[in-house]
């Protein structure tokens, strides 16, 4: 078993509608939970970044932590065109990038 | 201001051949990494650089060396390319010594 769970889609969703983006995760020591976004044929780009359990909302986008459920979630609110991309999730245990894991990704594609 | 700039954009090898991945960034950051990117298998850290002069092995680092030329510039090197490498690989870069912030846009290396 992974220690991330990411669905991988592809989510096909119409403009303007909200998006909601899922992780598990089994390692209860996490405490470090970030969301890249990657357009195709592109490095990632990252998004959110949250410690702990809780939102943080920036712009159209909230990223929501239950650490109880070992859950994590991303909303995209009015969703755009240019929403569409491939949603990576990634968390850790410690604050070093040698011990982050990364979701392999969720396809998500925003119809006109 | 180019961010994360990498070369070549796409390689072709045989078995057995040897390679440098080249990678730069000119926004002062102090850490530098080194990721591979395989379908279903989420980014996995090959090798990382937390400031110049230093280096550390990350998840994957086999078949793999890498040299922090100076602080804009972190390479990696295959010595004798396998066809388990053939994959997508990614430079980033971060401020500090956590998440990777910005990525390049990758290296699609094939080897044959």
């Amino acid at each position: 078993q992974k220690e991330v769970e990411q669905d991988p889609g592809p989510l096909s969703v119409p403009e303007g509608a909200i998006v909601s983006l899922n992780c598990t995760y089994s390692n209860s020591a996490f405490q470090y939970f970030m969301w890249y976004r990657q357009y195709s044929r592109k490095g990632p780009e990252l998004l959110m970044y949250t410690y702990s359990s809780g939102n943080k909302e920036d712009g159209r986008f909230t990223a929501q932590v239950d650490k109880s459920s070992k859950y994590i979630s991303l909303f995209i609110r009015d969703s755009q065109p240019s929403d569409s991309a491939t949603y990576l999730c990634a968390m850790s245990a410690g604050s070093s990038a040698s011990k982050i894991i990364f979701g392999s990704g969720t396809r998500l594609s925003i119809r006109p | 201001n180019a961010g994360v700039t990498q070369t070549p954009k796409f390689q072709v090898l045989k078995t057995g051949q040897s390679m440098t991945l080249q990678c730069a960034q000119d926004m002062n950051h102090n850490s530098m990494y080194w990721y591979r990117q395989d379908p279903g298998m989420g980014l996995r850290l090959i090798y990382y650089s937390a400031s110049e002069g230093t280096t550390d092995k990350g998840e994957v680092p086999n078949g793999y060396n890498v040299s922090r030329l100076n602080k804009r510039e972190f390479s990696l090197r295959l010595e004798s390319a396998a066809p388990s490498q053939t994959s997508v690989y990614f430079c980033a870069s971060s401020i500090g010594g956590g998440q990777p912030q910005h990525f390049g846009d990758g290296t699609r290396l094939s080897i044959l």
